[in-house]
């Protein structure tokens, strides 16, 4: 079955523990984006990544890291978490930039 | 920068039409994409207009008009499943970002 996963689901943290969510897809996309979603703000880009090793800023990146050294895989890494990142995360993917993006399910991150 | 706004709510009742509109300020556009997200779920890919004029799918259609900078998602013969968030989003830029939109909370009422 053709899908983006992300792990884990749910997570609890407190502020400045290092914490990796990863995100895994299967449809050999070369296309892959991180999004925050916040009540009232919709969905803000993190970071993107239009083939390995390309990574670039999106329009919400501080405090937060991307990798892609595969092609199926762009894990998120918080290095110092803080409260202000308690959020609801999407990681996505398309074909090309144009394509259509598939979100994963999502992961709710809790930073006390 | 980019922006969009489209309308924070809205009501109707089962087996009417409703018309959720998106205007957007964007640097560089492409195209105007909607998606939809139920409650705790992702967001699922509704329609994207990268020209004028109208996209039907089903009981969904899609209209761009761009130089009003202005789109909209029309939705026929609802039904109570429809309840749910859409999304405009913007896409623009060499690299095609996505930009959405706060949502639009739709509530189906029977």
């Amino acid at each position: 079955e053709a899908q983006v996963t992300q792990n884990p689901r749910y997570l609890i943290t407190v502020t400045g523990k290092k914490l990796t969510v990863t995100c895994s897809q299967n449809m050999n996309h070369e296309y892959m984006s991180w999004y925050r979603q916040d009540p009232g703000l919709g969905l803000r880009q993190i970071y993107y990544s239009m083939n390995v090793e390309v990574t670039d800023k999106g329009d919400v990146p501080e405090g937060y890291k991307v990798s892609r050294k595969e092609k199926r895989n762009f894990p998120l890494i918080l290095e110092s978490p803080s409260p202000n990142q308690t959020s609801l995360y999407f990681c996505a993917s398309s074909l090309s930039r144009e394509e259509t993006q598939y979100f994963g399910p999502g992961t709710r991150l809790l930073v006390l | 920068g980019q922006s969009l706004e489209q309308p924070s709510e809205v009501t109707a009742v089962e087996g009417a039409i409703v018309q959720i509109n998106c205007t957007y300020q964007t640097s560089g556009f492409y195209g105007l994409s909607w998606y939809q997200q139920h409650d705790g779920g992702a967001p699922t890919f509704l329609s994207y207009n990268a020209l004028d004029g109208l996209e039907e799918t089903g009981r969904f259609s899609s209209f761009l008009s761009r130089s009003d900078s202005y789109g909209y998602l029309l939705l026929q013969e609802l039904q109570m499943k429809d309840s749910a968030s859409y999304f405009c989003a913007a896409v623009s830029g060499s690299a095609r970002q996505l930009t959405f939109g706060s949502g639009t909370q739709l509530t189906v009422l029977p």
